[in-house]
C-alpha cells in the first residue's frame, strides 16, 4: 500500500517569506507527528495530531511554526517569516496506534536563503 | 539524563564484519523498542522492532531488548556496503499522561567494501 508522502521535496525560499509543507499520511493512520532534522542531527519533534484530540504542540520552535490536520488525514505544517536557521528536513510520519511504530515519509528539504 | 542515548559514531567496519549498535534508555514504562535505517537525504525506514523484552532475528539483522539493564542492541551480521546508512533507536511507551515516542540521536555506519 501507499506510505506516507510529503510535498514537495525540496523548497527553496527566500528568509522572511512563508512556506507550507504537505503530508499525507498512511490511509487509516490515527495519529501524525512531524519532526525537523537539521544536518547531521538527530529528530527535532515538532507536533503531533491525534485523531480529534488537541495537538501537542510542545516541539513548535517558536509562534512562525504551526500546523493543522483537516479531516484527520492531510497535514501542513506553515512556517511564517522563514529565518536561515529554519533551513533543514522536515520529516512526517504516521502511526496507527498513538506511541507505537511510525513510518516516515521521504521528508521536504527547506532552505532558505 | 535524556530518555534515550545513542553513541553518535561514527562507525566504520570492513564489508563482511558483525556490526553492533546499541542504545540505553532511562524510563523502565517503554514497551515498543524500534529500529529505523536512515540512508542520506531520504526519510527513515521502520528496520526491526521488538515489543517487550527479548531478541528478534530478520536474516542478517538481529535485535535486543535487556528490560532489566535498560539496554537494546541491533546486530548485523556479514554487513555489505548497501548497510552504510544512519541507525536510529526508538522507543515508547506510556510515560506521564499518554504515549510517548523518544529517537536516539542515530548512529552513522559505514562499510567499506
Amino acid at each position: 500500500g501507499a506510505g506516507v508522502s510529503q510535498s514537495p521535496s525540496n523548497k527553496v525560499t527566500e528568509k522572511g517569506k512563508d512556506v507550507e509543507l504537505r503530508c499525507d499520511p498512511i490511509s487509516g493512520h490515527t495519529a501524525l507527528y512531524w519532526y525537523r532534522q537539521s544536518l547531521g542531527q538527530g529528530l527535532e519533534f515538532l507536533i503531533y495530531f491525534q485523531g480529534n484530540s488537541a495537538p501537542d504542540k510542545s516541539g513548535l520552535p517558536s509562534d512562525r511554526f504551526s500546523a493543522e490536520r483537516t479531516g484527520g488525514s492531510v497535514s501542513t505544517l506553515t512556517i511564517q517569516r522563514t529565518q536561515q536557521e529554519d533551513s533543514a528536513v522536515y520529516l512526517c510520519a504516521s502511526s496507527s496506534v498513538p506511541g507505537n511504530l511510525q513510518y516516515f515519509g521521504p521528508g521536504t528539504r527547506l532552505t532558505v536563503l | 539524563q535524556k530518555e534515550v542515548e545513542q553513541d553518535p559514531g561514527p562507525l566504520s567496519v570492513p564489508e563482511g564484519a558483525i556490526v553492533s549498535l546499541n542504545c540505553t534508555y532511562s524510563n523502565s514504562a517503554f514497551q515498543y523498542f524500534m529500529w529505523y535505517r536512515q540512508y542520506s537525504r531520504k526519510g527513515p525506514e521502520l528496520l526491526m522492532y521488538t515489543y517487550s523484552s527479548g531478541n528478534k532475528e530478520d536474516g542478517r539483522f538481529t535485535a535486543q531488548v535487556d528490560k532489566s539493564s535498560k539496554y537494546i542492541s541491533l546486530f548485523i551480521r556479514d554487513s555489505q556496503p548497501s548497510d552504510s546508512a544512519t541507525y536510529l533507536c526508538a522507543m515508547s511507551g506510556v510515560v506521564n499522561t499518554g504515549n510517548q515516542f523518544y529517537f536516539g540521536t542515530g548512529t552513522s555506519l559505514t562499510v567499506i567494501p
